[in-house]
């Protein structure tokens, strides 16, 4: 898997959108970039993936750039509730096969949104 | 999205003893499953593949004979912490894919005394 780099913290108001940024110069033609993020104690929470196209779920957007290089997740109106460490992430299926679980956590962005 | 389930949650055991943890995919068939380890204030680390039906494969450093990984079913996988020391206490987490997106568990806390 391509190696990711990340802030490691960023800071955030709340109501404000949070802009949380990756690199990934070294990513393949086939791997994602998966966004997960981690509550303390709890197991990650999948966020959203992608490939080439931007990317838009109910919980944030991921603008991935032209040469695939970076990407930027945004979560549009952030609560304190979305305080967590975020894990940018790029994967690829399983040695050839269908399963994309095998996941390279690098330290991630701890994210805090304060009132 | 969805769902993996992990049980328990939380276990101490004493050292020396066995400690069994499952991991389950609970509305859809899972013929992998990953098991990861976080210590911390540090990342998670995979451990090991956990192959439905054959052996699992192991990460580098990772002993096969003290994680015994069992995955007899589309739906569960089995960590199972052999003559578990203080070292190994940690947070043990699975993940599930289906399609090209990975579910994780909630975790669980073991700690050895």
């Amino acid at each position: 898997d391509a190696k990711t780099t990340q802030p490691p913290s960023m800071d955030c108001a709340e109501g404000r959108a949070a802009n949380l940024p990756c690199n990934h110069s070294t990513i393949s033609g086939n791997e994602y970039v998966y966004w997960y993020r981690q509550i303390h104690s709890q197991g990650p929470q999948y966020i959203i993936h992608g490939l080439k196209n931007n990317e838009t779920n109910e919980m944030a957007s991921l603008i991935i750039t032209e040469d695939r290089k970076s990407s930027t997740l945004i979560l549009p109106h952030a609560t304190l509730r979305d305080t967590a460490v975020y894990y940018c992430i790029a994967g690829s299926n399983n040695a050839g096969g269908t399963s994309y679980g095998k996941l390279t956590f690098g330290q991630g962005t701890i994210l805090t949104v304060h009132p | 999205g969805a769902v993996v389930s992990q049980h328990p949650s939380r276990v101490i055991c004493k050292s020396g003893t066995s400690v069994k943890i499952e991991c389950r995919s609970l509305d859809f068939q899972a013929t992998t499953m990953f098991w990861y380890r976080q210590f911390p204030k540090q990342s998670l680390m995979l451990m090991a593949t956990s192959n439905e039906g054959s052996k699992a494969t192991y990460e580098q450093g990772v002993e096969k004979d003290k994680f015994l990984i069992n995955h007899a079913s589309l739906t569960l996988s089995t960590l199972t912490v052999t003559s578990a020391h203080p070292e190994d206490s940690s947070f043990y987490i699975c993940s599930a894919s289906q399609g090209t997106e990975a579910f994780f568990g909630q975790g669980t806390r073991l700690t050895v005394v």
